[in-house]
């Protein structure tokens, strides 16, 4: 069935670097790629998305460009803030096969040092 | 425009009682969805609703667990009777369609079966 890996945290880093939470997938069909984001004590919402390979997603600064070759929707910010502190989570939705819902990966729990 | 809603926000209950989740979508999104995240692992796809009929159920994990969503407004699931394993975080979605599956996530409900 289908199936996302992505990095596990928590990942800490100071403000102002650079950011990339890898993510690849498995899918039997031809996906559309999401990246969720869950602040403290809310619901998640939608960061970015793609819904075609080389798409590239971006939102907030953030970027994820769909790789059909390597399989793969790294997400990478160029500068990160205090305020990205989160859990981040890769996504697909497969209509080519598989369930109705999203398939998630198990979340990646950044932290962001002032 | 409100967001979707879940009540109770968190729920302690007893090794075989029941327990019943609700949750209300977006006005006008004839597409609902439950999820669940169970500590430490990925979120995972219960079931959908197409306005109030069941679309996909392939996620539910045994038949202690009843979804309904009568008149295709607000949906309710329940455990009955609830073990141990239930434990997690019971997010509901919903969507005005399928296919741009751009899914809008409430803030969960905690459950604890103790």
């Amino acid at each position: 069935g289908d199936s996302v890996t992505q990095m596990e945290g928590p990942v800490t880093l100071s403000e102002e670097a650079f950011l990339t939470i890898n993510c690849t997938y498995t899918a039997t069909g031809y996906p559309s790629l999401f990246w969720y984001v869950q602040y403290p004590g809310e619901g998640l919402q939608l960061l970015l998305k793609a819904t075609k390979a080389d798409d590239k997603g971006s939102n907030k600064g953030f970027e994820a460009t769909y790789r059909k070759e390597t399989t793969s929707f790294h997400l990478e910010k160029g500068s990160v803030q205090v305020s990205d502190s989160a859990v981040y989570f890769c996504a697909l939705s497969d209509e080519g096969g598989g369930a109705d819902g999203l398939t998630f990966g198990k979340g990646t729990h950044l932290i962001i040092q002032p | 425009e409100a967001g979707v809603t879940q009540f109770p926000s968190h729920s302690v209950i007893e090794k075989g009682q029941t327990v019943t989740l609700r949750c209300d979508p977006i006005s006008g999104h004839d597409n609902l969805y439950w999820y669940r995240r169970v500590m430490g692992k990925e979120i995972k796809f219960l079931l959908h609703f197409v306005k109030e009929s069941k679309q996909d159920e392939s996620g539910m994990p045994n038949n202690r667990f009843l979804a309904e969503r009568t008149g295709g407004t607000y949906s309710t699931l329940k455990v009955q009777p609830a073990e141990l394993e239930d434990s997690g975080v019971y997010f509901c979605a919903s969507s005005r369609d399928r296919v741009t599956y751009e899914q809008y996530f409430g803030p969960g409900t905690r459950l604890t079966v103790t």
